[in-house]
């Protein structure tokens, strides 16, 4: 079955750092990757849809200078995380769909646990 | 705009009992639905989707779920649940007046088996 990673499974870092998220699709190509933001006992929160070649789209409420998305190939796209505060800390997932695909069905990675101290 | 409802957020239940967790989403027009399921700390794993055709949809893991459109349910069953069911299931829609692009999730339901 189709694959997604996710790096770094866990970061731990100091407020005002960047931190950079990849999320790679290892056997499909993926035109299109969603990044998702969880909160402990809650649901996914679509933060942006990255599509490879051209700008993210953000969902509203999501800064966009905040949270850098770069999608630069079909397998993989990065988010990055710009001066970062303990506001920022949670569970970042990615997802992708293979291109062509005529649905939306997403493959997930296993999550980036970020702790911004 | 679209909406998915998990009527439950949690539910324990005993190994071996049935278990259903329901799901409903907000629009009747045509939608593909999905549910996935997470263990701590994991990203999501497809349980099962329903696209089209029959109503009654199987999935991995013992799981099925029926697609009801008079009533935008699409509820999850299992005859019989193990420990290892224990995890957050969620019920995801993709509107189709959206291009099917864009996936709503409702906020899970943690199921809780209990030996």
């Amino acid at each position: 079955g189709a694959v997604v990673s996710q790096h770094p499974s866990w970061v731990i870092c100091k407020s005002g750092t960047s931190v950079k998220i990849e999320c790679r699709s290892l056997d499909f190509q993926a035109t299109t990757m969603f990044w998702y933001r969880q909160f402990p006992k809650q649901s996914l929160m679509l933060m942006a849809t990255s599509n490879e070649g051209s700008k993210a789209t953000y969902e509203q409420g999501v800064e966009k200078d905040k949270f850098l998305i770069n999608h630069a190939s079909l397998t993989l796209s990065t988010l990055t995380v710009t001066s970062a505060h303990p506001e920022d800390s949670s569970f970042y997932i990615c997802s992708a769909r293979e291109s062509g695909a005529p649905y939306n069905e997403q493959f997930f990675g296993p999550g980036t646990r970020l702790t911004v101290l | 705009a679209q909406s998915v409802t998990q009527l439950d957020s949690q539910v324990p239940v005993f190994e071996e009992a049935p278990v259903e967790l329901r799901c409903n989403y907000s629009s009747s027009v045509s939608v593909y639905l999905f549910w996935y399921v997470q263990y701590p700390n994991q990203g999501l794993q497809l349980l099962l989707k329903y696209l089209s055709g029959s109503t009654l949809v199987k999935g991995i893991n013992g799981f099925e779920a029926e697609f009801n459109k008079s009533q935008t349910s699409f509820h999850l069953r299992k005859p019989s649940v193990h420990i290892s069911d224990t995890a957050e299931y969620f019920c995801a829609v993709s509107d189709l007046n959206t291009g099917g692009f864009k996936t709503i999730f409702g906020a899970g339901t943690r199921l809780f088996v209990k030996a």
